[in-house]
């Protein structure tokens, strides 16, 4: 069984950056591509970007890619995001995920309980 | 970006009724759309997958069905513990796109 773990700050001040890491236990990094989504509160669920495993092929959604990096540790097997100048627009549930690629399309099969990240001074 | 809407927003139903969810695509993604079921406070669950694939452990009594820009989620006898809200994604393009989401409330 595939577990995934976000873990990182629950608070961040507005202009800081926001970093969390997403441990991925029961399964290795190898072969997969591997998504961040946020989740405003009360809100829909929102893509973010992914990166495959050897750190290749990463793509970002459009209204973040100036301020968003996601990276990946093998030997750690943990990928990270990176979401610099941060609002309180960012203030949302953050979820690590694993894509099945491959499968016809692409599905998140695999996915971290979710950290909550609040921007607030 | 390609947009999905869901429709409706919210239905209520009685235990083992027939449920329809739809969603609609703004262009063609052929059959790459995938849905989840999202509990409160919990993270979104893989339902089906390439329009119409069971993922593992999901019951039987979820389908899916569509092609082109229309797409259908049926829950063909509804249980109490389906009440949770249900998301659609398109995995055609990035950016990956969902769907606002259909909140379903089991009566």
């Amino acid at each position: 069984q595939v577990l995934l773990q976000e873990s990182g700050p629950g608070l961040v001040k507005p202009s800081e950056t926001l970093s969390l890491t997403c441990t991925v236990s029961g399964g290795s990094l190898t072969g997969y591509y591997w998504s961040w989504i946020r989740q405003p509160p009360g809100k829909g669920l929102e893509w973010i970007g992914h990166i495959y495993y050897n750190s290749e092929f990463a793509s970002y959604d459009p209204s973040l890619r100036s301020r968003v990096s996601i990276s990946v540790d093998t030997s750690k097997n943990q990928f990270s995001l990176r979401l610099t100048s941060v609002s309180a627009a960012d203030t949302a549930v953050y979820y690590c995920a694993r894509v099945l690629y491959g499968s016809g399309s692409s599905p998140f099969d695999y996915w971290g309980q979710g950290t909550l990240v609040t921007v607030s001074s | 970006d390609i947009q999905m809407t869901q429709s409706p927003s919210s239905l209520s139903a009685p235990v083992g009724d027939r449920v329809t969810i739809s969603c609609r695509a703004s262009q063609t993604i052929r059959n790459f759309l995938n849905w989840y079921q999202q509990k409160p406070g919990k993270a979104p669950k893989l339902l089906i997958y390439a329009t119409s694939t069971l993922h593992s452990g999901v019951p039987s009594r979820f389908s899916g069905s569509g092609s082109g820009a229309d797409f259908t989620l049926i829950i063909s006898s509804l249980q109490p513990e389906d009440s949770a809200t249900y998301y659609c994604q398109q995995s055609h393009t990035t950016p990956r796109t969902f769907g606002q989401g259909t909140k379903v409330e089991v009566q």
